[in-house]
């Protein structure tokens, strides 16, 4: 599976929108890009997922672009239970074993 | 909540001692992962479970291993533990191996002393 960087921190403002980037520069044609996020003392929870369009669903919408070799995940309203760290995952869509393999994540603090 | 619950969740054992940590997986999950998370540092994939059978391994020792039940519920065995295995074991179901969607649990905080 491809190898992502993510910044390791950043802050938003509660309510203003979060963006929050991941670059991808070895990502293959089929693999796909996911987004989980992990609340502290909680287990990861899966945010989105995308090949090569942006999708949209109700907590993110997640951005690819053209070239896929970046992406970027929006919370488009922080709130302040949206503080969490953030994984960018590039794997395979499905089969045999691909597990998640995740990275260091950005930890994302909403500010009040 | 996912419906994946792990047991117990706190646990502190002693070196060279055994553990046996479990995870019910969500109705109808036959795929069971489980990931080790130590402090600061993102989840590493142990193995995964597929009907019973183990389908795939990361890159841990033998003295790591695990079980499957008919029910898809998991068993996670942990031999002659080091002080380096301290760390949130994580268990995640998907509907199956072709499932986009990982479900997990809130681990298990394992110390080891």
């Amino acid at each position: 599976d491809a190898k992502t960087t993510q910044p390791p921190s950043m802050d938003c403002a509660e309510g203003r929108a979060a963006n929050l980037p991941c670059n991808h520069s070895t990502i293959s044609g089929n693999e796909y890009v996911y987004w989980y996020r992990q609340i502290h003392s909680q287990g990861p929870q899966y945010i989105i997922h995308g090949l090569k369009n942006n999708e949209t669903n109700e907590m993110a919408s997640l951005i690819i672009t053209e070239d896929r070799k970046s992406s970027t995940l929006i919370l488009p309203h922080a709130t302040l239970r949206d503080t969490a760290v953030y994984y960018c995952i590039v794997r395979l869509p499905s089969g045999s074993a691909r597990q998640l393999t995740f990275g260091s994540g950005t930890q994302l603090t909403v500010l009040p | 909540e996912t419906g994946v619950t792990q047991s117990p969740t706190h646990l502190i054992k002693t070196r060279g001692q055994q553990v046996t940590l479990r995870c019910s997986s969500q109705s109808g999950h036959n795929t069971v992962s489980w990931y080790q998370q130590a402090l600061g540092q993102g989840p590493q994939f142990i193995f995964q479970y597929y009907r019973e059978e183990e389908n795939g391994r990361g890159n841990f020792p033998p003295r790591f291993s695990g079980l499957q039940f008919p029910n898809y519920s998991s068993e996670l065995n942990v031999n002659a533990l080091e002080l380096d295995d301290s760390a949130l074991y994580l268990c995640a179901s998907r509907a199956g191996l072709d499932a986009t969607e990982a479900f997990f649990g809130q681990g298990t905080r394992l110390t080891v002393v």
